[in-house]
C-alpha cells in the first residue's frame, strides 16, 4: 500500500497563475482533508470531504477550491495564486471523520 | 491559551533520558491525538485517546488525558536519536467538525 500520495512534491508559481494539487489514498478511507502548514502556525484546515460526493470549508478556504473526484482522490485548486499561499500543503485521509489521520508527504509551494 | 497548545515549544535532552510534552486545550473534546513530524516529512499518527480514557500506551510512548484540567501529556521513555522530530497534539472539538492542531514541540535528542 502506498498510503496517501501527493503530486507534485514542489512547485513554483508566479502570482496569478493557477494549479491543482493532487492527492490519492489507497486505504479505502471515507474522509479526506487538505491542510496548509506555515512556520509557527501549526496545521490549518483548508477543506475537507467527509465522504465521497461531499466537501466542506475548513478554517482557511479563501482562494482555494476542491474536488472529491471519487473515493480515492481529492484535489485542491488554486485559481489565482498569491504570495500569501506560499506554504506546505498536506493531504490526509481517515476511515471516519476526525479520527486517526494518515498524511501524505506534502507539496511545497512557492508563489513569487 | 489556544485550543491545542503545546508546552514546551522546544525541548533538548540526552539520548536515553525521558521526554515529556504537554498539551492544553480550552473546550470539551471527543478525542485528542498526538502526531510526530520529521523534518520535511508528513505527520505520522502516534496515539489517539478518547475523552473517557485516562491513559494509553504504545511501545515507549505513554499518553495521559486529564479532562478536568483540559490537558494531556506525551511521555517518550528511553529516548533515541531517531525520536528527534516535532510533536503535535490535535483535539477533536466536541460538537464541531474539526480537528485543531497545536503549534508543536520541537524535540531534539542529543547523542
Amino acid at each position: 500500500n502506498a498510503g496517501v500520495t501527493q503530486t507534485p512534491k514542489f512547485q513554483v508559481l508566479k502570482t496569478g497563475q493557477s494549479m491543482t494539487l493532487q492527492c490519492a489514498q489507497d486505504m479505502n478511507h471515507n474522509s479526506m482533508y487538505w491542510y496548509r502548514q506555515d512556520p509557527g502556525m501549526g496545521l490549518r484546515l483548508i477543506y475537507y470531504s467527509a465522504s465521497e460526493g461531499t466537501t466542506d470549508k475548513g478554517e482557511v478556504p479563501n482562494g482555494y477550491n476542491v474536488s472529491r473526484l471519487n473515493k480515492r482522490e481529492f484535489s485542491l485548486r488554486l485559481e489565482s495564486a498569491a504570495p500569501s499561499q506560499t506554504s506546505v500543503y498536506f493531504c490526509a485521509s481517515s476511515v471516519g471523520g476526525w479520527e486517526t489521520q494518515y498524511f501524505g508527504p506534502g507539496t511545497r509551494l512557492l508563489v513569487l | 491559551s489556544q485550543q491545542g497548545e503545546e508546552d514546551p515549544q522546544a525541548l533538548s535532552i540526552q539520548e536515553g533520558e525521558n521526554a515529556t510534552m504537554n498539551c492544553s486545550y480550552k473546550t470539551s473534546i471527543n478525542n485528542l491525538q498526538w502526531y510526530r513530524q520529521n523534518s520535511g516529512r508528513g505527520l505520522v499518527h502516534l496515539i489517539l485517546i478518547r475523552s473517557n480514557e485516562r491513559e494509553k500506551h504504545s511501545g515507549r510512548l505513554r499518553v495521559t488525558l486529564d479532562t478536568s484540567k483540559k490537558s494531556s501529556s506525551l511521555l517518550i521513555t528511553a529516548s533515541r536519536a531517531a525520536d528527534t522530530a516535532s510533536y503535535f497534539c490535535a483535539t477533536r472539538i466536541q460538537g464541531a467538525q474539526k480537528l485543531v492542531f497545536g503549534q508543536g514541540t520541537r524535540l531534539t535528542i542529543n547523542p
